[in-house]
This record gives structure tokens, sequence and C-alpha cells, in this order.
């Protein structure tokens, strides 16, 4: 079964308004992190956002919040006030117990967002 | 902000022959991994690395790949007989020891192509 789902197809949004990515997950593991990277055209990964699965509130990091429902396995990003730069692909990630194990993605959604 | 550094950028070699990629790690982290992401596809595990050996390395790691920390600060991925399905986008990342909140942090990538 897969670790990570992403399933959306590719995503449109209009330049300042709130666009919401989805991902959800599946571990027997009490203890994990999720993790939302951001991959431009260009091919780097850059992260955005993390949280943890005992944390009581959702994440946030300028634009980016993250919409925990631990109950439904999901851990959907959510881009406020989207700028032309925010096209990119979006992978979700997930890391299991241990400071040092891998972390698992997703296939990634891609966000188009027009002018 | 520190970052994750990787050489070349763009590798191009003939099938058969042997290909070095090279990584210098954010300089206080201790945790250190090999993924590669296939063009269009996911990003998916190779290898993690802890204390100079080999913490965890998927199915995808055989016997033709190898890293090595040869010095202080690289930290490097050896493919030993190229074929054509090992092109790909190859990510070294690194992260902080301690917490699992800790996010990877991804180099630009190397993109390897082969002949």
């Amino acid at each position: 079964a897969q670790k990570i789902t992403q399933t959306q197809p590719g995503m449109f949004v209009q330049e300042k308004e709130a666009v919401t990515l989805d991902c959800t997950y599946d571990t027997s593991d009490p203890s994990y992190g999720l993790f939302w990277y951001k991959q431009p055209s260009s091919g780097e990964m850059i992260f955005l956002i993390y949280q943890g699965s005992y944390d009581q509130q959702n994440a946030t990091e300028g634009r980016y919040s993250l919409n925990f429902q631990k109950a439904r396995k999901s851990a959907n990003l959510v881009i406020s006030a989207s700028q032309l730069g925010d096209s990119a692909m979006y992978f979700c990630a997930m890391r299991e117990t241990g400071a040092n194990s891998k972390l698992t993605f997703g296939k990634g959604i891609t966000l188009s967002v027009r002018p | 902000e520190p970052e994750v550094t990787q050489t070349p950028s763009h590798q191009v070699t003939q099938m058969g022959q042997e290909v070095i990629l090279r990584c210098v790690p954010i300089s206080n982290h201790l945790y250190f991994y090999w993924y590669r992401q296939i063009l269009g596809q996911k990003v998916e595990f190779l290898v993690s690395f802890y204390n100079n050996e080999i913490s965890e390395k998927s199915e995808i790691f055989d016997d033709q790949f190898s890293v090595e920390r040869p010095d202080g600060s690289n930290f490097t991925l050896k493919i030993r007989s190229t074929k054509l399905e090992d092109s790909a986008m190859y990510f070294c990342a690194s992260s902080e020891p301690l917490y699992s909140n800790q996010p990877q942090h991804f180099g630009d990538g190397t993109r390897l192509s082969i002949l």
C-alpha cells in the first residue's frame, strides 16, 4: 500500500487566491513527521513546512499552513495569497520513527498560478 | 543560510562507465542521504548514512552503488557500471541530529544522463 497519496491532477489557482493541495498518508507508527517540499522547474527541492504527529496545533510558515487531520490521516498544504512564483511541483513526504529515517514521498502535485 | 551543495550539476556518461556524484552537506549535520528522481516521477530513497556507515538502503541501492565520506566534508555516491535506467536526478540531503522533526535539506541535485 502506498504510504503517501497525492491524487490531485494538475491544480490551477488564480493569483492572490488560496489553494489547498491534498495529501493522505498511511502508517502504523504512532510517531511520525510530515513534510512538504516545493520543486520549481529548475529542479531543486525546497523545504516548506513540517507537522509532527504529536503536535497539537496545525503548522504555519508564512503563507503556508498545514491542515492536519490525524484521524483522517491527511495533511493538506494550504497556500494563501498565491503568487506566480508558487507555480511548481509540490511533494508531501513522511518520516517514521527514528531521527535518521528516510523520507517517503508522494508522487507530487503540479500547481500553476494564473495571473 | 548554509546549504547542501552538489557537483556536478549535470553529468553525461557512457553506459558501463563509473560515475561519482559529490555532495557537501551542511557542516553541523550528521545524517546524510541520497535520493533519486527519474524524470517526471516521485523522489525515491536510495541510502542513509550516519557515523560513517550505511543506516538503511533501499532495493534500488544494489551492488553497483556505494557511498563514502572520504573526508570531513564530502559525501559521495558512486555508481560502478552505469545503465541506461540510472538516468535520473540525484539529490543529496542532510539533517541535524537528535530530533526527528528536523527537515532534510536538499542540494540542487545532479542530473545524470546515461548514453
